[in-house]
């Protein structure tokens, strides 16, 4: 697509239950990352795919925190049993492999936990 | 390692005056330097980024920034401040040399605010 695209916009979800975001990257972008940013703050990185490589997990908060990315493509997060602290926003952003590429960001998932 | 710092959290200027982001970095090898700008409830936009060549790097919005190796910084700046330009500001950088693949190093932000 043109752009980088996730679903759903916005997530209100109980405590407890499990949510999961998406994230289409751009065709042809074999780079996926996903950040979390509380409240208008800096970016917390959560984890990145790059081809087939295996994903680099080091930012995941918890084991209630997993990502896949499927064909080389589209990429879900899901956060199970979700606490109040997971409220933010999921951004996931994608770029071409090389080192003067910058990335392109989604517009971002609000998740709410009530 | 590579690292990035914005050592203001807000930048407060008058519509119509000089704007200057600051961002300084460490990298080991040579860098890679980008800014990206956020209007609320919206993901990061890309404003310019140097990687080559001249050391006054333009990008979008008339924004403009100044690669300084001596100095290892890399400050955003527009000479006149619209209303709109207010925004959440990220610098971020790569090393050349850095075995860690594609990832970018974010700053913390600087939230810039332009008062009519």
């Amino acid at each position: 697509g043109a752009g980088v695209s996730q679903s759903p916009s916005n997530k209100v979800t109980e405590k407890g239950k499990d949510v999961e975001l998406r994230c289409d990257p751009i065709s042809g972008h074999t780079a996926l990352y996903w950040y979390r940013q509380s409240l208008g703050q800096g970016l917390e990185f959560l984890i990145y795919f790059q081809g087939n490589s295996a994903p680099d997990k080091s930012g995941l908060p918890s084991d209630r925190f997993s990502a896949e990315r499927t064909g080389g493509s589209v990429s879900t997060l899901t956060i199970q049993r979700t606490q109040q602290e997971d409220s933010a926003v999921y951004l996931c952003a994608s770029s071409l492999v090389g080192r003067s590429y910058g990335y392109t960001f989604g517009s971002g998932t609000r998740l709410t936990v009530v | 390692a590579q690292s990035v710092a914005q050592p203001e959290d807000q930048v407060n200027v008058a519509e119509g005056n000089p704007l200057t982001v600051k961002c300084t970095y460490s990298v080991s090898g040579n860098p890679y330097l980008f800014w990206y700008v956020q209007y609320p409830n919206r993901g990061l936009q890309f404003l310019l980024k140097y990687i080559t060549g001249d050391n006054l790097v333009k990008g979008s919005y008339g924004f403009e920034a100044e690669f300084n190796k001596s100095q290892t910084s890399f400050h955003l700046k527009k000479p006149s401040a619209l209303v709109s330009d207010s925004a959440l500001y990220f610098c971020a950088v790569r090393d050349m040399n850095n075995n860690a693949g594609n990832m970018l190093t974010f700053g913390g932000g600087t939230r810039l605010m332009v008062k009519p």
